[in-house]
């Protein structure tokens, strides 16, 4: 069965400080994995994606995601928060035209 | 560019009332998707399409049915809301994924629906 988990359902940060949202996924099949950002009372915004080409992927806003099979992980980072990355952050995976979430992960950012 | 386009943005029901919510796409995509966001449990497939005239069923279809008549066009109705149907539900398209690494799905702003 394919799966994504989000190993943290809340990540606080200060502002000007790393970010880490984890994530883990499950796959038979080498996956396509995306990023996706969903700030309040907004539609959802790819932040990057994984087609098996580099494993270090860089996105939009500074952030970007390491594909690491031998973990099964696909984490996303950023070196400095900034107040406007405040949002709700989803991992998918892709199997063939259909998406499958991770629960999201909640980023605080305080001044 | 408008993409993807959700109507309405926010609706109230009452349980056993139903309604239409519809997702217009102007970027000639084939395949389209009903998904809800509920919280702790991220994005939810509902159902799908790959092409005008075609419906598939997705992960949590139950309550739920669609219509795709039209290329640009997917309707998710609802015959008799229930509480459980409280949700956010959004609306993706893709291309024909012909080329799965440039296969990205372009979501719509969102619906938020309460059933009373």
């Amino acid at each position: 069965a394919q799966s994504v988990t989000q190993l943290d359902s809340h990540v606080s940060v200060s502002e000007g400080t790393p970010v880490l949202l984890r994530c883990n996924y499950s796959s038979s099949y080498s996956p396509s994995l995306f990023w996706y950002v969903q700030h309040p009372n907004k539609g959802l915004q790819l932040l990057l994606k994984y087609t098996s080409a580099a494993t270090l992927v860089k996105g939009i806003n500074g952030f970007e995601a390491e594909f690491k099979k031998s973990e099964t992980s696909f984490h996303l980072t950023k070196p400095s928060a900034h107040m406007s990355d405040a949002a709700e952050y989803f991992c998918v995976v892709r199997i063939g035209g259909k998406l499958i979430f991770g629960q999201g992960t909640e980023l605080s950012v305080k001044p | 560019n408008a993409g993807v386009t959700q109507t309405p943005k926010f609706r109230v029901l009452k349980t056993g009332q139903s309604m239409t919510l519809l997702c217009a796409q102007d970027m000639n995509h084939e395949y389209m998707y009903w998904y809800r966001q509920d919280p702790g449990m991220g994005l939810r497939l509902i159902h799908y399409s790959v092409g005008e005239g075609t419906t598939a069923k997705g992960e949590v279809p139950d309550g739920y049915n669609v219509s795709r008549l039209k290329k640009q066009n997917f309707l998710l109705g609802l015959e008799s809301a229930a509480p459980s149907q409280t949700s956010v539900y959004f609306c993706a398209s893709s291309s024909f994924p012909g080329q799965l690494a440039k296969n990205i799905q372009y979501f719509g702003a969102g619906t938020r629906l309460s059933v009373l």
